[in-house]
Formats: C-alpha cells, structure tokens, sequence
C-alpha cells in the first residue's frame, strides 16, 4: 500500500532562516506528488505539484520541491521563510492511474519567529 | 469563484448518536471526496465520487457511516453510531476531474470538526 513519511513533526525557525521539509514516499511505479498548506484558520490549498518533466518545481510564495525518484522523496524548500508562512504543511501522493486519490503525510508544523 | 461550502462548522454529540454532515463542492467540479482528519495525522480519503457514482470507498466502515452525492452535486456524509473514534474534522474536497485523472488540483472545504463524548 501506499504510504507517505514525512520527517519532522514541528519544525521552529526565525524569520529568514532556510527551510527544508522532508517527505518519503513508498510506491514503485509512477506518480504524481503535491504539497498542501493550511494557514490557521484556513482550508488546505495547493502550494505545488509534480507530475513530470524537470524534478525541480516551484510553487507559490516562493516554495519549491524537489523530486529525486531514486530515494523516492520530495523534499519542500524555502529559501528564506517570512512569519507569514506559519502553517501545517502536507506532503501528498496519488499514483498514477488513480483517480485523484490523495495518500497524505502525518503533516509537519512550521512556526516562524518574527 | 466560490469554494467549497461545508456545514455544520462544529458539531458535539455523545457516543452512540446519530451525526450528518453537507458539502457542496465547487460548480461543475465531477469528482468529490471525503477526508477524515484524525488529530495529529492527515487527511485520510472515506469515500470518492465521480458524479453521483461511487469510485472509491475502501477505507470507509460501512457498518457505520454512509455518504451519498445524489444528482452528483452536493453530498451528506453520516455517521449512525458514531463512535469516542470518530472524533476528527471531516474535510469535503472537489476536483473538476471529467475524466478522473490522477494529476487534477483538489479544493477543499473548511471542513465539520465533530467531537464525540
């Protein structure tokens, strides 16, 4: 079964510092692969997806993501976070052929320190 | 465009009683999905529509809950008894999706925090 193993619970950072959430995924065939956010007291939304082409995407706000298929991870990173990106953060995949069923992380809380 | 609409917000209830929930998805959106977010993981998929037909319901337990999307628009999710177990937010989330692709943008709902006593 699908399964996705995201490796820090809470995450605490300063404003400016660098970010790297990471997110393992156990699947051997195709898939496509999303990070959501929640901001407090909002719904999930998308921030980016991968689906094929060039394994570095990048998604709103600055976040980008990294698709490495040999260690089946899909790292988010940011290169300098605003206190504004407080929020839980999900890391999703569904496989191909699916129909849009997403297998979810356990999530990661970022707090920034302004 | 207008989001996905869910009520109630919050609900409590005691164990054993009965427990409903709407979603209206996003206009023209096909595929709609249920999540069930346990405090401290993440959403996990109950049940999935594609229009008003069943695509995927493997993880819900069918000895307790129902869903139904009749004219393929809006759904109610319910719970009957519900269990200590069931305490979650229940996420509704829409895709337009004609065709189910794996690769489409879900939307969701704000979703109904539900507290069993």
């Amino acid at each position: 079964a699908q399964s996705v193993s995201q490796h820090n619970h809470h995450v605490i950072l300063s404003e400016a510092a660098s970010l790297e959430l990471g997110c393992n995924y156990s699947y051997g065939g195709t898939v496509n692969l999303f990070w959501y956010v929640q901001y407090p007291g909002q719904h999930l939304q998308l921030l980016l997806k991968y689906f094929s082409g060039d394994p570095l995407v990048k998604g709103i706000k600055g976040f980008e993501a990294e698709f490495i298929k040999s260690k089946f991870s899909f790292n988010l990173r940011k290169p300098s976070v605003q206190w504004s990106d407080t929020a839980e953060y999900f890391c999703a995949v569904n496989a191909y052929g699916n129909t849009g069923k997403l297998i979810f992380g356990q999530g990661t809380t970022l707090q920034v320190k302004p | 465009e207008a989001g996905v609409a869910q009520s109630p917000r919050y609900k409590i209830i005691e164990k054993r009683q009965s427990v409903a929930f709407w979603c209206n998805p996003i206009s023209g959106h096909a595929t709609l999905y249920w999540y069930q977010q346990i405090l401290g993981q993440g959403p996990k998929l109950l049940i999935q529509f594609q229009n008003n037909g069943v695509v995927d319901d493997s993880q819900l337990p069918k000895d307790r809950f129902s869903a139904e999307r009749l004219k393929g628009v809006d759904s109610t999710l319910k719970i009957q008894p519900a269990k200590l177990e069931d305490s979650a937010v229940y996420l509704c989330a829409s895709s337009f999706n004609p065709r189910g692709l794996a690769n489409e943008k879900l939307f969701f709902g704000s979703g109904t925090q539900l507290s069993v006593l």
